[in-house]
């Protein structure tokens, strides 16, 4: 089955610096591939999410990026601010509408 | 926006006892639904996938006969887990896909003394 690795696990930056976060998936048919955000005691909230016919999406801050070949995609976040603090978690399915297998978080702090 | 809600929020329960937690798509359907469970600190695990109006499918390792899974409507969906014990306590989390996205529920929090 699918299998999700993402790094690093903790992410410290200073307020207006950049942050990324990179995930490696196992299965090749995997196609979708959401970002979520989630606040302590909360429900994971999707920022962003790219499938496999885009290499790249962006949402203002927020940028996603897809490498099929590598089978890896990474969340990038500029102008980070304190309230971008919070879990993130990357998730991979063979198809929108599947189940998603997550990673394992990465806990980012912005300090101000 | 699409909502999925959950019922209830929190719940603290005796070993050996019964709990039912409900999930509901309150503005569209769900013909498919998804079972998460996250421990402290840690990521969401897939439990299982509800179809409304056939069995539910598993993921290795879960017990189907302790997570009793009903998707009777397009709607709702309700987890039960059985004869309870401490290490059942969890962070219990439902989602749906509306044909855009899956959304999640705001999670059930269990406790079991």
């Amino acid at each position: 089955g699918e299998n999700v690795e993402q790094h690093p696990s903790t992410l410290s930056v200073q307020e207006g610096d950049s942050a990324v976060i990179k995930c490696t998936y196992s299965d090749s048919a995997s196609n979708y591939f959401p970002w979520y955000k989630q606040e302590l005691g909360k429900r994971p909230q999707l920022i962003i999410d790219i499938r496999s016919n885009v290499g790249e999406k962006k949402d203002q801050r927020i940028a996603v990026t897809l490498n099929k070949t590598a089978k890896h995609f990474s969340l990038h976040i500029t102008e980070t601010q304190p309230e971008d603090s919070a879990v993130y978690f990357c998730a991979a399915s063979i198809q929108a509408g599947t189940a998603l297998i997550f990673g394992k978080g990465t806990t980012l702090s912005v300090s101000s | 926006g699409a909502v999925v809600s959950q019922h209830p929020s929190r719940v603290i329960c005796k070993s050996g006892t019964s709990v039912k937690i409900e999930c509901r798509s309150l503005d569209f359907q769900a013909t498919t639904m998804f079972w998460y469970r996250q421990f402290p600190k840690q990521s969401l695990m897939l439990m299982a996938t509800s179809n409304e109006g056939s069995k539910a499918t598993y993921e290795q390792g879960v017990e189907k006969d302790k997570f009793l899974i009903n998707h009777a409507s397009l709607t709702l969906s309700t987890l039960t887990v059985t004869s309870a014990h401490p290490e059942d306590s969890s962070f219990y989390i439902c989602s749906a896909w509306t044909g855009e996205t899956q959304y999640f529920g705001p999670g059930t929090r269990l406790l079991v003394l």
